[in-house]
């Protein structure tokens, strides 16, 4: 079975700009999170969308939107690019509801803003 | 708020010797999960520990679930070079459903040498 997939895999964009990142989960999955990884840090929680519902919200300005669509895919919006948002962008998957914690990372979009 | 400390920073070692790295917190957590990742990729789940005391392998690698609830360790034992990676420790974060929100440690950097 084909694992989390997110694309593009890498991003240039200016100043300013709009970007839209995307990501499937592993079948099956309904819940989707994103996650922003900075060099040299670990992943900081953005979102987490369960039955197409925000379900939680970290510590970000509202520059950044998710949504998630009825296949329970998933697109991350961030509006107004500042250089700050260059990262790492990770999407996970679990299987929400089986009282089980464990999310499954997709291999990530780069996002370099210049 | 919640944060993962991990120890060491950086460990440099020869191929075939034992590692061990920890994670510590200040909060409670019910469940603790170990990733390990390497460049360019997304964290991959190496161990998912959900009881205080519990020890769970997965091949070279060991994982406790400290007592206090407030720690949890790992270990790899007979390192080859393909362990090089960073590990994080990660947890799921307070409050609501917290099945989709992670914190993590700021991760553990190892380096082999053959």
């Amino acid at each position: 079975d084909a694992g989390v997939t997110q694309s593009p895999t890498h991003l240039i964009k200016t100043r300013g700009q709009q970007v839209t990142l995307r990501c499937s989960p592993i079948s099956g999955h309904k819940s989707v999170s994103w996650y922003q990884q900075v060099l040299g840090q670990g992943p900081q929680f953005i979102f987490q969308y369960y039955e197409k519902e925000e379900r939680g919200r970290g510590n970000f300005p509202d520059r950044f939107s998710a949504r998630q669509f009825p296949n329970y895919s998933s697109e991350l919006n961030v509006n107004a690019l500042l250089l700050g948002d260059s990262a790492l962008y990770l999407c996970a998957s679990s299987l929400a509801g089986t009282g089980r914690t464990e999310q499954y990372f997709g291999p990530g979009t780069r996002l370099t803003v210049t | 708020g919640q944060q993962l400390n991990q120890s060491p920073q950086s460990m440099f070692i020869q191929e075939g010797e034992d590692v061990s790295m920890n994670c510590t917190s200040s909060s409670i957590f019910n469940t603790w999960l170990w990733y390990k990742q390497e460049p360019g990729e997304g964290p991959v789940l190496l161990i998912a520990l959900y009881k205080a005391g519990e020890l769970t392998s997965n091949g070279r690698l060991t994982a406790q679930f400290g007592i206090t609830r407030k720690d949890s360790f790992l270990n790899i034992s007979a390192s080859i070079p393909s362990d090089v990676g960073i590990y994080f420790c990660a947890g799921p974060l307070a409050g609501g459903t917290s099945y989709g929100k992670l914190t993590f440690g700021q991760g553990t950097i190892l380096t082999v040498h053959p």
